[in-house]
């Protein structure tokens, strides 16, 4: 049973590039959400897909989109990019019901670490 | 004010030294509450989930304090592979968790 995988594992860009980062969910999820992880901070809200759109949104730019597919994998785009991007993106996948109740455990990706130069 | 807040650390303790961490949040509707612990450049994994009643995992006890928005971790018995950050986690509702920015744990020999 697969966990929550992301691609790629490294990545370099320098400012004003665009990427684009991948996330499957733990095999079973719906819901994917993403985080951003600066260097001695704890990870930062960025949105949530379920059922191919953005269910909820952290405070992040418009720079910052997404997408799921159908199979419930998801990308993490980020346009424009600075100094500031850089971090540890984390994917973090769940199972939501219909009424959900604030329990679903979040399972995590290993993350993409992002370097902006 | 920061909506989660945590002591940053570092605790630096002994082998079987008892630790706590202590959390306190800022949003009185947050539903939901847990302790994640996160090794160097890996990612958090759930560690515990907090109850009003308190619950406890073999040398891992939480508890929460909903009139205070306090919660807590002690560790009894500390292993030198307890040393990690521990993230306090809050809920708002099913969409979001809103993660403090840890508590780091070295445990010595």
């Amino acid at each position: 049973d697969a966990g929550v995988t992301q691609s790629p594992t490294h990545l370099i860009k320098t400012r004003g590039q665009q990427v684009t980062l991948r996330c499957s969910p733990k095999s079973g999820h719906d819901t994917v959400s993403w985080y951003q992880q600066a260097l001695g901070q704890g990870p930062q809200f960025i949105f949530q897909y379920y059922e191919e759109e953005e269910r909820q949104r952290g405070n992040f730019p418009d720079r910052f989109s997404g997408h799921q597919f159908p199979n419930y994998s998801s990308e993490l785009n980020v346009n424009a990019l600075l100094l500031g991007d850089s971090a540890l993106y984390l994917c973090a996948s769940s199972l939501v019901g219909t009424g959900g109740g604030g329990n679903e455990k979040l399972f995590f990706g290993s993350g993409t670490q992002l370097s902006v130069l | 004010r920061k909506e989660v807040e945590q002591d940053p650390g570092p605790f630096n303790v002994p082998e079987g030294a008892t630790v706590a961490f202590n959390c306190t949040y800022s949003n009185s509707a947050s539903q939901s509450f847990f302790w994640y612990r996160q090794d160097c450049r890996k990612e958090p994994k759930l560690l515990m989930s907090v109850y009003s009643s308190g619950n406890e995992d073999g040398r891992f006890t939480a508890q929460l304090n909903r009139a205070s928005q306090y919660i807590s971790l002690l560790i009894r018995d500390s292993k030198l592979s307890d040393s990690a950050t521990y993230l306090c986690v809050v809920g708002l509702n099913t969409d979001k968790l809103i993660f403090g920015t840890g508590t780091r744990l070295q445990v010595f020999p």
